[in-house]
């Protein structure tokens, strides 16, 4: 059984950066595409990026400019950076595991497994 | 704002049949992928691909798509499903997207 532990700092003044890191345990890393995600207060949930075992990196475009997200296979381990944060980064973030392949009945992309998610504040 | 468009919210009375949809070009190539959160949880998978459901995830659920359009179906809804309910795929740049969520009230 796949798990996902996810941890890192809960609370940031505006213009750090945010920093945290999600373990795999129980599973292949390869094979699959690592994702953040976020979740606002009261609000949807916002892709943030996403890495795969060999590093490549896919990342939300609204985000791009503050974003490093980074992978350390001999830990199983991805990590996800965001600079210069103000009170509108104030979420719940959650990392998943991601699988997109392709059938006879055509493409397909889902999240099978997440983290417990870890609430994140910005004030001052 | 989402690329992939949800009715905030719908409701359905305990036992009957309920269908939230997902509509979005990035559908016309994509299966969407259906999660349900419950208040102060991670979301779940709950259907993906065509109409798959991930073990443990009950046979009421199903998947359907046509065009631009995905739906999940409960049938025979339980006073458990009442929850949000995300769908999600990629779109043509190859990102994931979102649908902002409909809140599920079961009556």
């Amino acid at each position: 059984q796949v798990q996902l532990q996810q941890w890192g700092a809960g609370l940031l003044k505006p213009s750090e950066t945010l920093s945290l890191t999600c373990a795999v345990y129980g599973g292949s890393f390869s094979g699959y595409y690592w994702s953040w995600i976020r979740q606002p207060p009261g609000k949807g949930l916002e892709w943030i990026g996403e890495i795969n075992h060999s590093g490549s990196t896919n990342y939300n475009p609204s985000l791009k400019s503050r974003v490093t997200i980074s992978v350390d296979t001999s830990k199983n381990q991805f990590s996800l950076k965001l600079s210069s944060v103000t009170a509108a980064d104030t979420a719940v973030y959650y990392c998943a595991r991601g699988l997109s392949s392709r059938s006879l009945a055509g493409y397909y992309y889902y999240m099978d497994v997440w983290g417990k998610g870890t609430t994140v504040t910005v004030s001052s | 704002s989402s690329e992939l468009t949800q009715d905030p919210a719908v409701s359905v009375a305990l036992g009957q049949t309920v269908r939230i949809t997902c509509q979005g070009d990035s559908l016309r190539s994509y299966y969407a992928s259906w999660y349900q959160q419950k208040p102060g949880q991670a979301p779940v998978l709950v259907i993906y691909g065509k109409n798959n459901r991930p073990s443990g995830i009950p046979d009421r659920f199903s998947g359907s798509s046509s065009g631009n359009t995905a739906s999940l179906t409960i049938t025979g809804a339980q006073a458990e499903d009442e929850a949000d309910y995300y769908c999600n795929s990629r779109d043509s740049s190859g990102k994931v997207v979102f649908g902002g969520g409909t809140k599920l009230t079961v009556l």
